[in-house]
């Protein structure tokens, strides 16, 4: 069974406007983390925002939030706004415990086009 | 910026050749981390480290094998190259701050097998 879910291999949004992409998961460890990457064209991963299982509020950096829906196993990544710069790969990710520490799993990636 | 580089940037080898990819970083973080990266695929962990010589697999570990004898350096070697191992290789570092434990990651290596 897949462990990161992202169901939407493409996305188109107007410059502008807001955007959700979608993640759902599936753990059993009560203590895990939920993160968000940006993978450019130009081909690194770029850190965007974290979400802790224990963490009351969504998460928020600027113009991304992650809408956190803990009892339906969903962290949707918002991006409000968005901009022609925001056109890339974006990838969900889990953190949960494995023997020695921590281990981290990534959904395939929704690939985001801004229209101007 | 992490301070996390990898070499080589590229390569391209051909099948049955050992190939060892360098993660090298500045700021002494415990955790250590190989992904390969595959379209459909996300990344994939290839195996991890939790401390110098304190190596573990990940879900896709055969055909390669990895070494930590120092805190900033992280080897990854293909002991016998085949086509399907090639990928972009991305390198990654985590410390346990605050209990988010964010992984950053290096700028990848493009590996051919040809």
């Amino acid at each position: 069974a897949q462990k990161i879910t992202q169901t939407q291999p493409g996305m188109f949004v107007q410059e502008k406007e807001a955007v959700t992409l979608d993640c759902t998961y599936d753990t059993s460890d009560p203590s895990y983390g939920l993160f968000w990457y940006k993978q450019p064209s130009s081909g690194e991963m770029i850190f965007l925002i974290y979400q802790g299982s224990y963490d009351q509020q969504n998460a928020t950096e600027g113009r991304y939030s992650l809408n956190f829906q803990k009892a339906r196993k969903s962290a949707n990544l918002v991006i409000s706004a968005s901009q022609l710069g925001d056109s890339a790969m974006y990838f969900c990710a889990m953190r949960e415990r494995n023997t020695g520490g921590f281990k981290t799993i990534f959904g395939a990636g929704t690939r985001l086009f801004v229209k101007a | 910026d992490a301070g996390i580089t990898q070499s080589p940037r590229h390569k391209v080898t051909e099948t049955g050749t050992p190939v060892t990819l360098r993660c090298h970083q500045t700021e002494n973080h415990r955790y250590m981390y190989w992904y390969r990266q595959d379209p459909g695929h996300g990344l994939r962990l290839i195996h991890y480290s939790y401390g110098v010589k304190d190596t573990d697999k990940g879900e896709v570990s055969d055909g390669y094998s990895v070494s930590r004898s120092k805190t900033e350096d992280f080897l990854l070697t293909l002991e016998s190259a085949t086509s399907s191992q090639t990928s972009v290789y991305f390198c990654a570092i985590s410390e346990l701050a605050g209990g988010t434990d964010t992984q950053y990651f290096g700028p990848g290596t493009r590996l051919t097998v040809l």
